[in-house]
């Protein structure tokens, strides 16, 4: 399969707990991006990775939310002291930034989190 | 004020009909991407059309095809002859530079049924 990746995909945790998630791109593709989504509502975007440099990052991301990609290829997003509020499904999504293609994004199936 | 702005919450057709599905956005960009994606039950987010703000044409995809009005910043997507399997959620996307990166923003999406 050469489609996005994630794991895990389902995570249950108790509120207080550190979560981490992985996401693995299409191999070729430069451009990384972190979504949540909750019911009835369309992704909300939290960072994007250029290669292995994170250019942007939504207000929504706050300073209990962190992003890696080490060496520009797989990506890992971790929650410190989960909140109930962050139960939601995490996407992740991969593009390849050029001046002539359109970034069209690729979606994994997503990591769905539960905070108890 | 909302980026893009689905007003169907849910939209109902006959199998081998055309159903059209709104979307209209707001940007003070020259140079943006309009996007459609499917999210069936399973949740993966699948691409179906891409739209650039410089292509003259409506941009078609198969059954699907993109009814471009720049001037009313419209973005409709038509999907022709509905299917069964095209019951899903249905997210208008629109990619915009912000600073020197381009942010993604999604609608809340529209939930199509198409009846047998």
């Amino acid at each position: 399969d050469t489609g996005v990746s994630q794991n895990p995909r389902h995570k249950i945790t108790k509120r207080g707990q550190n979560v981490t998630f992985r996401c693995d791109p299409i191999s070729e593709h430069n451009r990384l991006y972190w979504y949540r989504q909750t019911l009835g509502q369309g992704p909300e975007f939290l960072t994007y990775f250029q290669n292995e440099a994170q250019l942007e990052k939504s207000r929504l991301l706050s300073d209990r939310f962190s992003a890696e990609r080490p060496k520009g290829s797989f990506s890992t997003l971790e929650i410190q002291r989960t909140e109930q509020g962050d139960s939601a499904m995490y996407l992740c999504a991969s593009s390849l930034a050029s001046q002539t293609r359109a970034d069209t994004q690729y979606f994994g199936p997503g990591t769905r989190l539960t905070v108890l | 004020a909302q980026k893009i702005t689905q007003t169907q919450p849910g939209m109902f057709v006959q199998e081998k009909e055309a159903v059209t599905l709104d979307c209209t956005y707001d940007t003070s960009d020259q140079s943006y991407g309009l996007f459609w994606y499917k999210q069936p039950s399973s949740g993966e987010m699948i691409f179906l059309i891409y739209q650039g703000s410089y292509d003259e044409q409506n941009a078609t995809e198969g059954r699907y095809s993109l009814n471009f009005q720049k001037a009313r910043k419209s973005a409709n997507l038509v999907i022709s002859a509905s299917q069964l399997g095209d019951s899903a959620m249905y997210f208008c996307a629109m990619r915009e530079r912000s600073g020197g990166s381009y942010i993604p923003t999604f609608g809340r999406g529209t939930s199509l049924i198409v009846h047998p």
